[in-house]
């Protein structure tokens, strides 16, 4: 069954400790995202990878690292430099980079930061 | 810079009625767009896409939207909304330009009274 699966669904966090969420896809697809989602602001791009060992700055990538070491895997790091960490994660991922796909969407990581 | 505007924040209709979600853009070059659907619970998934041609497009359950290019608007519309259509509607933005980057508004809450 190809998807996209996002670890935890729910994950809580002492302030000034580093989290890392995970995104894993068995679509084949070259892209990968990281967005967050705030009520009443959309969703906003953090991260994205267009290949492996490759990855670019979204629009708000200030406290947040990621890396891309294999195809199926983009995990998403939240450090203690994130000044409001406390959000809805969602990562997604589409067929081929730069090309004109849609972005398939996993359930996403609520973080809650205590 | 793009942006995507919903101007609805939050929209509540009874079985039956029409709905139309209103989505303007600010690109001037050319663009690709989406509308995605988040319901309760679920992962967010594409409802519908405009990429070239027919500007009348066809989605699933019954979702249509019209791009007009003039009014950089892709409005979404429904003859007559179900109990289940009760979702978050995102609008999204992709340019040729910078084809890995899709912009989202910032989401349109529908609430469908039974």
């Amino acid at each position: 069954d190809g998807g996209i699966t996002q670890s935890p669904k729910y994950l809580f966090r002492k302030e000034g400790q580093n989290v890392t969420l995970s995104c894993e896809q068995n679509l084949n697809h070259d892209a990968m995202y990281w967005y967050r989602q705030d009520p009443g602001q959309g969703l906003r791009l953090i991260y994205y990878s267009q290949i492996v060992n490759d990855f670019q700055k979204g629009d708000i990538a200030e406290g947040y690292s990621v890396s891309r070491e294999k195809k199926e895997s983009f995990p998403l790091t939240v450090t203690s430099a994130q000044k409001n960490p406390t959000a809805f994660y969602l990562c997604a991922s589409s067929p081929l980079a730069g090309a004109y796909n849609e972005q398939f969407f996993g359930p996403g990581t609520r973080l809650t930061v205590l | 810079a793009q942006s995507v505007s919903q101007h609805n924040h939050h929209v509540i209709l009874s079985e039956a009625a029409s709905l139309e979600l209103g989505c303007n853009y600010s690109y001037g070059g050319t663009v690709n767009l989406f509308w995605y659907v988040q319901y309760p619970g679920q992962h967010l998934q594409l409802l519908l896409k405009y990429f070239s041609g027919d500007p009348l497009v066809k989605g699933i359950k019954g979702f249509e939207a019209e791009f007009i290019k003039s009014k950089f608007s892709f409005n979404l519309r429904k003859p007559s909304v179900q109990w289940s259509d009760t979702a978050e509607y995102f609008c999204a933005v992709q340019s040729y330009s910078s084809a890995s980057k899709i912009i989202f508004g910032s989401g349109t809450r529908l609430s469908i009274r039974p």
